[in-house]
């Protein structure tokens, strides 16, 4: 079964305007921590931030925040005040307790418009 | 400078040609792991090592060999390398599994 899911493959957002993507998962372990990353086009990962399973507020780093919602399994990417710089692949990622596997989503493809 | 170092690159080789994508940190750090990345399929995880003499398959180990003899190094071995194994590679290390990961620049394989 898939442990993380990105439903937008791709977005167009207009510069300057709040983005919000999208990132579901699923386990069983009450502890567990979750990765987002951006890929431009260059291709190198770039760690964006991270939010732990026990984390008793929602990750925040500048522009990136995560909107940790554990009830619905969910770890969505906000970035705030776009700009054309954002644009690029992001990933969710996964890594649940007891596994030292990491799990990515398949990615959101974000364009930033001017 | 803190990095992760791929090479090559760049690689384009036959079919059967064994093959060796190098790695190596400069952060002391004890996780290290190799990924896969496809249109669509996001990175899948081929290899991980928590440490020195220590790997363990990902989700996509088939037709993939590591090692890891000294810390700072984890190469990826394509004994027999098959078209379908032409992908986008990324090594990446971190001080424990838990924290996030560096990842290297990628190294592009095409198999023919």
């Amino acid at each position: 079964a898939q442990k993380i899911t990105q439903t937008q493959p791709g977005m167009f957002v207009q510069e300057k305007e709040a983005v919000t993507l999208d990132c579901t998962y699923d386990t069983s372990d009450p502890s567990y921590g979750l990765f987002w990353y951006k890929q431009p086009s260059s291709g190198e990962m770039i760690f964006l931030i991270y939010q732990g399973s026990y984390d008793q507020q929602n990750a925040t780093e500048g522009r990136y925040s995560l909107n940790f919602q554990k009830a619905r399994k969910s770890a969505n990417l906000v970035i705030s005040a776009s700009q054309l710089g954002d644009s690029a692949m992001y990933f969710c990622a996964m890594r649940d307790e007891g596994n030292e596997k990491l799990t990515f989503g398949t990615g959101t493809r974000l364009t930033i418009i001017p | 400078e803190a990095q992760v170092t791929q090479n090559p690159r760049y690689l384009i080789t036959v079919t059967g040609k064994k093959l060796t994508v190098t790695c190596s940190q400069n952060m002391n750090h004890e996780y290290m792991s190799w990924y896969r990345q496809d249109p669509g399929l996001g990175l899948r995880q081929i290899y991980y090592s928590m440490n020195v003499e220590v790997t363990d398959k990902g989700d996509v180990p088939e037709g993939y060999k590591v090692s890891r003899k000294e810390k700072r190094n984890f190469p990826l071995i394509l004994e027999s390398p098959s078209p379908n194994q032409t992908s986008l590679y990324f090594c990446a290390s971190s001080p424990t599994e838990n924290q996030p990961q560096h990842f290297g620049d990628g190294t592009r394989l095409s198999i023919l």
